[in-house]
């Protein structure tokens, strides 16, 4: 089984709210990951977590949170958004495990639309 | 820094033919992983294949095979037997040897299948 699931699939959101994606998977993977993507481009890496420990934050502006609460859970918090963060947020994970080839395994993805 | 090209934004093949899409890299790194991502208009990136730096064999799976070719730096990706379930963007992409790393992606070939 390599699934890993997102909600919600759709999400719009205005400038002033807060809402939260959701990403789950039970593999028993330790590494997940956020990505962006526009459309007809390629994946754009935001986040990466690692035994539940932050590793990687590609300098994302602030008002893009991310929370590992367990290791088969990931959230990212989105607060204040412009309309130019409207994108397909798409969540992934892998083993972790250093010397493996450590595929990584997407979910669906949410499409994110800020008025 | 690595880097991924893809220099065909678009193919096109016939429904039971071959196509072959290209990939090159560039990298200073000796243990390294290859993988091609399939991306239909469900919009999930679906793993296609993958392939060790350290291995000499070419990597297949079923009607997908590469030609990895580490001292061209070179990782092409041959559909066989196309079928019109195959038509998607397609993403090249290299990820470090460490676990937990970025994956770096290509900008993406969009195969098109006539039937």
């Amino acid at each position: 089984d390599t699934e890993v699931t997102q909600t919600p699939k759709h999400l719009v959101m205005g400038m002033t709210n807060k809402k939260s994606l959701k990403c789950e998977q039970h593999m028993g993977h330790r590494a997940m990951y956020w990505y962006k993507q526009k459309a007809k481009k390629p994946p754009e890496l935001m986040f990466v977590y690692s035994y539940e420990k932050l590793s990687i934050n590609e300098s994302v502006p602030s008002r893009f949170s991310p929370e590992c609460p367990n290791s088969s859970l990931l959230n990212l918090h989105l607060h204040a958004l412009q309309p130019e963060d409207s994108a397909l947020y798409l969540c992934a994970s892998s083993q972790g495990l250093t010397g493996y080839v450590d595929t990584q395994y997407f979910g669906p993805g949410t499409r994110l639309t800020v008025l | 820094a690595q880097t991924v090209t893809q220099s065909q934004p678009e193919m096109s093949v016939q429904e039971a033919e071959t196509v072959t899409l290209s990939c090159t890299y560039d990298t200073s790194e000796s243990d390294y992983y290859l993988f091609w991502y399939k991306q239909p208009p469900s919009r999930q990136m679906i793993l296609v294949i993958r392939q060790e730096a350290y291995k000499q064999q070419n990597a297949t799976e079923n009607r997908f095979s590469v030609n990895f070719q580490k001292a061209a730096k070179s990782f092409s990706l041959k559909i066989s037997d196309s079928q019109l379930g195959d038509a998607a963007m397609y993403f090249c992409a290299y990820r470090r040897g460490t676990s937990g790393s970025r994956l770096t992606f290509g900008e993406g070939t969009q195969l098109t299948v006539n039937p």
